[in-house]
């Protein structure tokens, strides 16, 4: 199995740029969550799909931020328009069934810098 | 308050030696515990899941005191291999929510 898969690695970005970051959960998990992890407040939800649903998105910073699944092998989280403190390491996970204590598989993340 | 507080170190070890961490949690709804450990600069990893009575997995052992709502996590016989940042993470099933802490950075020497 090839795990999770997000792109790109790296983005460098300017303010006020859109910004597209890109996973592939594994294969067979119905759970798919965003996170952006800084290193003042650490790993920080942004939202859930479950089955391609967007159940929890409370943890989305703003308007700015939009995240879609349009199918359960693709999900995208979408930054418009980007701004410095956004920088951060965004991460993917996803999981077969994560409330009945399943794992959570991360992704390698993406590192966001905007300039 | 923080929902999940870790002290964020480091703790600086010789190899072999035995460390400890803790994690406290405000909200005493929460169910489900574990500890996750990530590597410099790469994502976050299960650990081992923390069960009520505790459980050991190897050389470490994983504690819950629902009481004063924390959790422990014991390292025994340190190896290098061990230098990581260890995440407790906390599930509420009330409001559906895991969440994580910052983070103990745990640094082992030779």
């Amino acid at each position: 199995d090839a795990g999770v898969i997000q792109s790109p690695r790296h983005e460098v970005t300017e303010m006020g740029q859109e910004v597209t970051l890109r996973c592939k959960p594994i294969s067979g998990h119905d759970y798919l969550f965003w996170y952006r992890q800084t290193m003042m407040r650490g790993l920080e939800l942004l939202i859930y799909f479950n089955n391609n649903v967007p159940i929890d998105d409370s943890g989305m910073p703003e308007d700015r931020f939009s995240a879609k699944m349009p199918n359960a092998s693709f999900s995208t989280l979408k930054i418009q328009p980007s701004e410095p403190r956004d920088s951060a390491v965004y991460f993917c996970a996803s999981s077969l069934n994560w409330k009945t204590k399943e794992t959570q598989y991360f992704g390698p993340g993406t590192r966001l810098l905007v300039l | 308050r923080k929902e999940v507080e870790q002290d964020p170190g480091p703790f600086n070890v010789p190899e072999g030696a035995t460390v400890a961490f803790n994690c406290t949690y405000s909200n005493s709804a929460s169910q489900s515990f574990f500890w996750y450990r990530q590597d410099c600069r790469k994502e976050p990893k299960l650990l081992m899941s923390v069960y009520s009575s505790g459980n050991e997995d190897g050389r470490f052992t994983a504690q819950l005191n629902r009481a004063s709502q924390y959790i422990s996590l014991l390292i025994r016989d340190s190896k290098l291999s061990d230098s990581a940042t260890y995440l407790c993470v906390v599930y509420t099933g009330t409001a559906s929510k895991l969440t994580f802490g910052t983070g103990t950075r745990l640094q082992v020497t030779l």
